[in-house]
Order: C-alpha cells, then structure tokens, then sequence
C-alpha cells in the first residue's frame, strides 16, 4: 500500500521569498508518480508539477520546482518568489504504475500563508 | 471551455433523500474518477472508471453508485443521505490506461445533508 506524508500543517512565507513545502511517500513499487496540486480558498483542485520515479531531473513549472530525493523518498516543492496568491492549501499525491489506473492517494495538505 | 465540469456546484439536502451529482470531460480523456474531500480536508479516492468500466471501487457503501454513459460523463447517485455524507465530492478524468497520467479536476460539488 503506499502513503504519502505532509508533517508541516501550515506555513508562512513573506511575499517575494521562497518556500518548501514536505512531502514524504512511501512504496514499495518502483513506478510511481508524485504529483502537487494547489487547492485556494475558492476549492478547485489546480494541478501544479509531475515528477515520475524514473525521470533522472527534478521537475519545474515556472516558480514551482519539485526536489525529488528518491532514496530518502521525499517529493518536496519549492515555491519561489512567493505571491499573495500563493496563499492555499497545497496537496502531494501519488499514484502507482501498472494496474492501478492512476488512483491518487494524497496527503494531509499544507496551508500555505503568503505576508505582504 | 471547461475541462471537466460538475453539476450542481452546491447541494443542500435533508437525511434520508436521494440525489445525483454529474461530471462532464471535454478533454478527450479514457479514464474517470470521483473522490470525496471530508470536513478536514482530506481527499480520498471512491470509483474509478474506464472507458466506461468499473475499475475501482474503493470500500464505498452501496448507497453510492456511478454510471458512466460514455467516456465523457460520470455521474454519481446517492442513495439514501446521511449526515456523514457532507463533503465535497471531486470528479477528474485522465488519459488513463497503464501509464502514469495527471488527473484534472472538476471544480467539486459541495455536499451538505441536514
């Protein structure tokens, strides 16, 4: 079975600054995705970044940057240049390879509060 | 255009009632799933379909039951509301298949049951 693990409930960040948000997963399965989607005040889901166990460079997108570390099983986001409009919850997830068809267990989120 | 949309958006309903909540995919995408996001945020998977099977059913009472029309569409009934059932149901859609894929999310139907 596999878990994913966000310890950090909430964090702040002053506008302009960059931030980490943690994320630890745990599987035995050597295919997997990690994924990080940003949930705002108005509740969509809004996907951010993919890494998959395979791929040998950290993903980015734009200010979003994923620090991949496989053998310490750590998925962790980078935000930099924090806006106002970074303030969300911030969700990791994983999905597994083969017959899964996709299925995404997520952590608990962090909230994620962005200062002028 | 909308990627994936969810109809109603908000749900308000009394114990014991029966309602149906509906997700349209524009995307082109095989695969469907509905998750449920409870009162602490936590999101959790409930079905998943492909191509218009049933290929995950994650330990969801029988009171709830999707039906996929076609590829486009998941649509989900509940039967029979209980208070615990307030949430906020999430349908999403991927390409699918055996690979790994992003899954894009509707805009969630908040559920409230009196």
């Amino acid at each position: 079975a596999q878990k994913i693990t966000q310890t950090q409930p909430g964090m702040f960040v002053q506008e302009k600054e960059a931030v980490t948000l943690d994320c630890t997963y745990d599987t035995s399965d050597p295919s997997y995705g990690l994924f990080w989607y940003k949930q705002p005040s108005s509740g969509e889901m809004i996907f951010l970044i993919y890494q998959g166990s395979y791929d040998q460079q950290n993903a980015t997108e734009g200010r979003y940057s994923l620090n991949f570390q496989k053998a310490r099983k750590s998925a962790n986001l980078v935000i930099s240049a924090s806006q106002l409009g970074d303030s969300a919850m911030y969700f990791c997830a994983m999905s597994l390879g083969g017959t899964s068809y996709g299925k995404l267990t997520f952590g608990q989120g962090t909230i994620l509060t962005v200062h002028p | 255009d909308t990627a994936v949309s969810q109809t109603p958006k908000y749900l308000v309903t009394q114990m014991g009632n029966d309602k149906s909540i509906k997700c349209e995919q524009n995307l082109g995408h095989d695969t469907m799933y509905w998750y449920k996001q409870d009162s602490k945020k936590f999101l959790k998977i409930m079905f998943s379909y492909n191509n218009k099977e049933l290929i995950i059913n994650e330990t969801v009472p029988n009171r709830f039951s999707p039906k996929s029309p076609d590829k486009a569409h998941l649509n989900l009934h509940i039967n029979s509301l209980e208070l615990g059932d307030s949430a906020v149901y999430f349908c999403a859609s991927s390409q699918g298949g055996l690979t790994l894929q992003t899954q894009y999310f509707g805009p969630g139907t908040r559920l409230l049951v009196l």
